[in-house]
């Protein structure tokens, strides 16, 4: 099983609520990672998880919020975002090469087009 | 930061012909990953080349890296319409943890 799942494949919400996205991968893999992508731009690194535990948080405003759960799942936690925040935000996944010497490839989901209105 | 970035920002060629599509970046890395991302999906990963390997190959792709001079470059032989993407270059510096992307470059093959 070489797949990232992710849901919801699209997500409207509110300025006012409170939602999760959810990611899931069953390859044994280490490093999980949030991406934000706006249209006709590269994905942005948001947070890194490695062994569960937050690695990484690339200055993210606290309206987002990332949980590991356990090895296989990563989920973002969304509350009282901003019309700006509209993006299609991805999971990815990968192995972590244990002599320091970086990550394998990562496996990336489908996304979430998520829409704040 | 170690993004990478790619160049030319896009490319139109025709089907059969070869693509060429460069990356430099500014630290030294343990590898360096390209990615492929049609339109609205997600990405998927096409060749990893560690900081020690100067060439790489997968099917019709060809990776090439060259640490004196910070740069990659992602060959596509005989291109198909299926080949219309964008491509990023990912490098992952030392110590960084993370591989961060450019801006891409977007192919496109006319049938």
């Amino acid at each position: 099983d070489t797949e990232v799942t992710q849901t919801p494949k699209h997500l409207v919400m509110g300025m006012t609520n409170k939602k999760s996205l959810k990611c899931e991968q069953h390859m044994g893999h280490r490093a999980m990672y949030w991406y934000k992508q706006k249209a006709k731009k590269p994905p942005e690194l948001m947070f890194v998880y490695s062994y569960e535990k937050l690695s990484i948080n690339e200055s993210v405003p606290s309206r987002f919020s990332p949980e590991c759960p356990n090895s296989s799942l990563l989920n973002l936690h969304l509350h009282a975002l901003q019309p700006e925040d509209s993006a299609l935000y991805l999971c990815a996944s990968s192995q972590v090469i244990k002599t320091g010497r970086g990550h394998t490839e990562a496996f990336f989901g489908q996304g979430t087009r998520l829409t704040v209105v | 930061s170690q993004q990478g970035e790619e160049d030319p920002q896009a490319l139109s060629i025709q089907e059969g012909e070869n693509a060429t599509m460069n990356c430099s970046y500014k630290t030294s890395i343990n590898n360096l990953q390209w990615y492929r991302q049609n339109s609205g999906r997600g990405l998927v990963h096409l060749i990893l080349i560690r900081s020690n390997e100067r060439e790489k190959h997968s099917g019709r792709l060809r990776v090439t890296l060259d640490t004196s001079k910070k740069s990659s470059s992602l060959l596509i032989t005989a291109s198909r319409a299926a080949d219309t993407a964008s491509y990023f270059c990912a490098p992952e510096g030392h110590n960084a943890g993370k591989s961060t992307f450019g801006d891409g470059t977007t192919l496109t093959v006319k049938p």
